[in-house]
């Protein structure tokens, strides 16, 4: 069974960083392209990063660019989200997400993880 | 970046009524790179069709979709019990991706 289980989340201040994991199962970790996307108590969904099957290849939305990292270690299963300067705004339960191929362009989403929380507050 | 917009907001409908939900973009979406997700309260987000008309592994066939260019429509011909959620249009173009706001239906 594929599976995908986040990790980390948890109430930080403001300012401070938090690393967020996701530990991959039941498929060939390597043979895809891994995201994050994030919804906000209450909201919808927005995506937040992708990471190709090798790491040549990552891409961000531009309200996390030059804050958050993604990274990947594929002898692990593992794929991992740094997350520094957090802001009241990066509140927001952290999905992550399998894509539908290795590389980054026009992946669709398949399956998601059950989420981690990850609250942003003094 | 492509803005998505779903309409309605919300959908009032009985068991067995037809669904009709809209996705709009505001620009063209190349090749029909879009897809539709069905979110459940405390659940995460589940892939109910991709490339605009392909659904996905499992998805019951009373789900259809369609569109190209800048608009797209989510079919559900007879609404089960288990179909009252929050559906989410998705674009996914060249290492960009963006939802739409969601439209929720609910069981009137």
């Amino acid at each position: 069974e594929v599976q995908l289980v986040e990790s980390g989340g948890n109430l930080v201040q403001p300012g401070r960083s938090l690393r967020l994991s996701c530990a991959a199962s039941g498929f060939n970790f390597d043979d895809y392209a891994m995201h994050w996307v994030r919804q906000a108590p209450g909201k919808g969904l927005e995506w937040v990063s992708g990471i190709s099957w090798n790491s040549g290849h990552i891409a961000y939305a531009d309200s996390v660019k030059g804050r958050f990292t993604i990274s990947r270690e594929n002898a692990k299963n593992s794929l991992y989200l740094q997350m520094n300067s957090l802001t009241s705004e990066d509140t927001a339960l952290y999905y992550c997400a399998r894509g539908d191929q290795k590389w980054l362009p026009y992946n669709w989403f398949d399956p998601w993880g059950q989420g981690t929380l990850v609250t942003v507050s003094s | 970046e492509i803005v998505l917009t779903q309409s309605p907001g919300s959908l009032s409908l009985s068991p067995g009524e037809r669904a009709t939900l809209s996705c709009r973009a505001s620009q063209s979406v190349s090749s029909s790179h879009l897809a539709w997700y069905q979110q459940k309260p405390g659940q995460a987000p589940r892939l109910l069709i991709y490339g605009a008309s392909n659904r996905a592994t499992g998805i019951p066939d009373r789900f259809s979709g369609s569109g190209s260019g800048t608009d797209f429509t989510l079919t559900i011909s007879r609404l089960e019990p288990e179909d009252f959620a929050v559906y989410y249009c998705q674009q996914y173009g060249s290492s960009s991706w963006t939802f739409g706001q969601g439209t929720k239906v609910e069981i009137k």
